[in-house]
């Protein structure tokens, strides 16, 4: 049963401190997706990769979010320095896309609930 | 800039009844539309899909309609049961641009409590 990992599932922290998020995405996806849930917005996109290599990170604020994808059974997200609306529900889905559609839907892991203080 | 809205927060439905949730769209360039199905502390599952050469998908309880002329999609469930009560998310892609890569752009969701 291939499912979307993510550690940690909650995470509490002070407002300034450094977060990481990690998600192993499902074997033999190429593409690989990092959402924010809020309640006004729904679920925003903050970045996606597609082997490895990040194709639309533009929903992210960049002065303090980061992700990356060290190989590809991890990719992580981190906020440095942490703010209280930082303070959401973050998603990682992954995917199989062959010649620029998706041949499958998306994949969504469980979630890390983030606090900031 | 919201390109896809769903205006009811929340919908409250008796068992057995019909369950209508609506998605409006405002990206022309969307062709393939989605729903998606959240419980509590987990990820959204795939629910149901429709193509933009179609106007109806069936899928045992669950129907999606696309007015593409208005740019809105509806979900259908009928009947409804308590164990659809979730958040109902509607996502659109731009597959024929070739370049969307998979990506999806979601609706804020919409809360679905079906009473027993």
């Amino acid at each position: 049963d291939a499912r979307v990992t993510q550690t940690p599932r909650h995470k509490v922290t002070e407002m300034g401190q450094e977060v990481t998020m990690r998600c192993q995405p499902i074997l033999g996806h190429n593409t690989v997706f990092w959402y924010r849930q809020t309640m006004m917005q729904g679920l925003e996109l903050l970045a996606y990769f597609r082997n490895r290599a990040p194709l639309d990170d533009s929903g992210m604020p960049k002065d303090r979010f980061s992700a990356e994808m060290p190989d590809a059974t991890l990719a992580t997200l981190k906020i440095q320095p942490s703010e209280p609306r930082d303070s959401a529900v973050y998603f990682c889905a992954s995917g199989l896309v062959v010649g620029g559609s998706i041949t499958d839907t998306q994949y969504f892991g469980p979630g890390t609930r983030l606090t900031v203080l | 800039d919201q390109q896809v809205k769903q205006n009811s927060p929340s919908l409250s439905v008796q068992e057995g009844r019909i369950s209508i949730l609506n998605c409006d769209y405002t990206n022309s360039m969307f062709d393939y539309f989605l729903w998606y199905k959240k419980y509590p502390a987990e990820g959204p599952t795939f629910l149901i899909s429709i193509s933009s050469i179609k106007d109806k998908n069936e899928d045992g309880r669950f129907t999606v309609f696309l007015n593409k002329s208005a740019k809105h999609l509806s979900l259908h469930i009928v009947p409804s049961q308590p164990g659809d009560s979730a958040v109902y998310f509607c996502a659109a892609s731009a597959i024929s641009s070739g370049t969307s890569y998979g990506k999806l752009t979601f609706g804020q969701g919409t809360i679905l409590t079906v009473h027993p």
